[in-house]
Formats: C-alpha cells, sequence, structure tokens
C-alpha cells in the first residue's frame, strides 16, 4: 500500500537558520504530493503542492521539488522565522487508482527559537 | 478560515454516553471525510463520502457512525467509546474525489472519552 515516511522531529532551529525536512514515498500510481501545516490548537492547511515529476511547489517562502527517481518531496525554506513553528505533514494522493483522501506521514515539529 | 467548520471544538464524553461531530463546509464540494488524529501516530482515514454517497470504511468500529445528509454536512455519531478513542477528529473536504485536488481541512474536534 502507500506510505509516506518523514524524518521524526522535534526539529529545533534557531531563526534565519536553512530548514530542510525530509519526505519519501511509496505508491502503487502517480501520485500527487502536498506539504500540510499545522499551527498550534488548529485544524491542518495545505502549504505547497505538486502533481508531477520536476514539479515544484512553493508558498510562503517554502519549497518543495517533485523528485520521481528517488521518491522524495523535501520541503525547503532557506530562513525560518518563529511563526514557522508547526507540525508539517508530507502527504500522497495516489492517482492510480483514484483518490479516496490522504495517505500521511507522522508529522514533524518544527521549533523555531528566537 | 478554510472555509469547513467544525462543532463542538471540544468534547468529553462518558463510555455509555452518545453524542455526535458535526461538519459544515461551504466551499461547495463534493467529497468529504473523516480523519482521527492521534498522538505520534499518522492521520488516520476514517470515512469518506462523494456526492452524499459514502464510498470508504477504512475498518473503522461500528461504535463510529457517519452521516452525511447532503454535500455541505457530515456528521460522526459516537457510541459507547473507549478511552483509545480519544483524539483529535478531523473532517476534510474536497472538489472530488481526483487526485490532486487540494483537500482543505476544519480545525477539529477535540475528544476525551472518560
Amino acid at each position: 500500500g502507500d506510505s509516506v515516511t518523514q524524518m521524526e522531529g522535534p526539529v529545533t532551529l534557531s531563526e534565519e537558520a536553512f530548514l530542510t525536512i525530509n519526505c519519501t514515498y511509496t505508491a502503487t500510481g502517480y501520485p500527487s504530493l502536498f506539504w500540510y501545516v499545522q499551527y498550534p490548537g488548529e485544524g491542518l492547511q495545505l502549504l505547497l503542492k505538486a502533481t508531477k515529476a520536476d514539479d515544484k511547489g512553493s508558498n510562503k517562502g517554502f519549497e518543495a521539488t517533485y523528485r520521481k527517481e528517488t521518491t522524495s518531496f523535501h520541503l525547503e525554506k532557506g530562513s525560518v522565522q518563529v511563526s514557522d513553528s508547526a507540525v508539517y505533514f508530507c502527504a500522497l494522493s495516489d492517482g492510480g487508482g483514484g483518490a479516496d483522501g490522504l495517505t500521511f506521514g507522522k508529522g514533524t515539529h518544527l521549533i523555531i527559537q528566537p | 478560515e478554510t472555509g469547513v467548520t467544525q462543532t463542538p471544538r471540544h468534547l468529553v464524553m462518558g463510555m455509555t454516553n452518545k453524542k455526535s461531530l458535526k461538519c459544515e463546509q461551504h466551499l461547495g464540494h463534493n467529497a468529504m471525510y473523516w480523519y482521527k488524529q492521534s498522538a505520534k501516530k499518522p492521520l488516520e482515514l476514517m470515512f469518506v463520502y462523494n456526492f452524499k454517497e459514502q464510498t470508504e470504511n477504512n475498518s473503522v468500529p461500528s461504535r463510529f457512525s457517519p452521516e452525511c445528509p447532503n454535500s455541505s454536512h457530515l456528521f460522526l455519531h459516537l457510541h459507547t467509546l473507549q478511552p483509545e478513542d480519544s483524539a483529535l477528529y478531523l473532517c476534510a473536504s474536497s472538489l472530488n474525489r481526483v487526485s490532486g485536488n487540494t483537500i482543505y481541512f476544519g480545525e477539529g474536534s477535540w475528544l476525551t472519552v472518560v
């Protein structure tokens, strides 16, 4: 079955540091890939997505590139802020047999210190 | 504000109680979902409805009973729950079930079973 693997957290960085959160996946079809963010006490919000190989999703200074050859979708940001502290979820939607919801990773808790 | 509203935000119930969670979306979407979010576990897809018809039931115990009276509303009826059912229950919607469509989440209902 489909699965998503994310680096375990928490990840603690200083403000303005470079961020990478690794995400790899397995899927039977040709999935779309997503990053969602969950701020404390809130639901999940879509951060960015990519629907085919080599696409780059970007939003709020975050980027991720769909790498089919390495089955990865790593999240990056050049300079993080305290307000980026949240839990980040990598997810896929498998187009092979129709998509019923998303398959999520366990989430990576990011803590940015001033 | 994602356009998906869940009530109540917090619920404490005894194991013999019957309660319901409500979800409403104002986005004109045709697919709606229930997810369970437990600590240190990936989000679990519970139920999927498409055009008011249930299309997915991921081996969810019968003490959870979904209801979708129309495309805008989704309920999760709870009966004789167990303490391990305590979690954040997230409702979500998407335009339809096609891969790549963005799924929009509500802020969740925190359930505590005592």
